[in-house]
């Protein structure tokens, strides 16, 4: 089974709209972290935004948040006010029990903006 | 602070020949994990080291080797080079293992002829 699913191989959004790209997660470890990262045609993986699983709040990174529900296993990045250079790849990762650094990533999402 | 940097960035090279990339991680992390991405298998976990030791080890043949040296730059080879090799590796690194989060450098590009 897969660890981290992303259902939307492609999405669409207007410039200055919210978008909501969509990660699910499978995991017995009651200890794990989910990170979003963006990664541009030129390939460098890009930070946005990191929740843990015992974090009691959804994480926000300016116009990043992660809307975790943990008992549905969902961690949808929402990007607010779109802009044209958030045309990307968008790629949910997991990362499990307190043993490794070690990132397991979704297939990804390829985020197009348009004017 | 530099981010996380690899070099070549591009890379061509036949079937059969060895290679070596270079990562040199944000100054103070100690923690350095190889990625290979690929259009089919997405992107997979190769190494983890921390303190010049492999803390964690992905799902590839033993032509896939890596280290770490004392000053936490790493260094990976792919020996007998098959066509099936051609990748985008993607280093990163962390402070520590486990509580922080992975900064990923550019990647280099390798391709197999």
């Amino acid at each position: 089974a897969q660890k981290i699913t992303q259902t939307q191989p492609g999405m669409f959004v207007q410039e200055k709209e919210a978008v909501t790209l969509d990660c699910t997660y499978d995991t017995s470890d009651p200890s794990y972290g989910l990170f979003w990262y963006k990664q541009p045609s030129s390939g460098e993986m890009i930070f946005l935004i990191y929740q843990g699983s015992y974090d009691q709040q959804n994480a926000t990174e300016g116009r990043y948040s992660l809307n975790f529900q943990k008992a549905r296993k969902s961690a949808n990045l929402v990007i607010s006010a779109s802009q044209l250079g958030d045309s990307a790849m968008y790629f949910c990762a997991m990362r499990e029990g307190r043993g490794y650094s070690t990132l397991t990533f979704g297939k990804g999402t390829m985020l197009l903006v348009s004017p | 602070k530099a981010g996380v940097t690899q070099t070549p960035r591009y890379l061509i090279k036949t079937r059969g020949q060895q290679v070596t990339l270079s990562c040199s991680p944000i100054s103070g992390h100690r923690s350095v994990s190889w990625y290979q991405q690929t259009p089919g298998q997405g992107l997979q976990f190769l190494f983890e080291y921390f303190s010049e030791t492999q803390r964690n080890k992905g799902n590839f043949p033993g032509r896939f080797s890596g280290r770490q040296f004392s000053n936490s730059r790493s260094e990976m080879n792919v020996s007998t080079l098959e066509l099936g090799d051609s990748a985008l590796y993607l280093c990163a690194s962390s402070l520590r293992v486990n509580t922080d989060t992975q900064y990923f450098g550019p990647g280099t590009r390798l391709t197999v002829l």
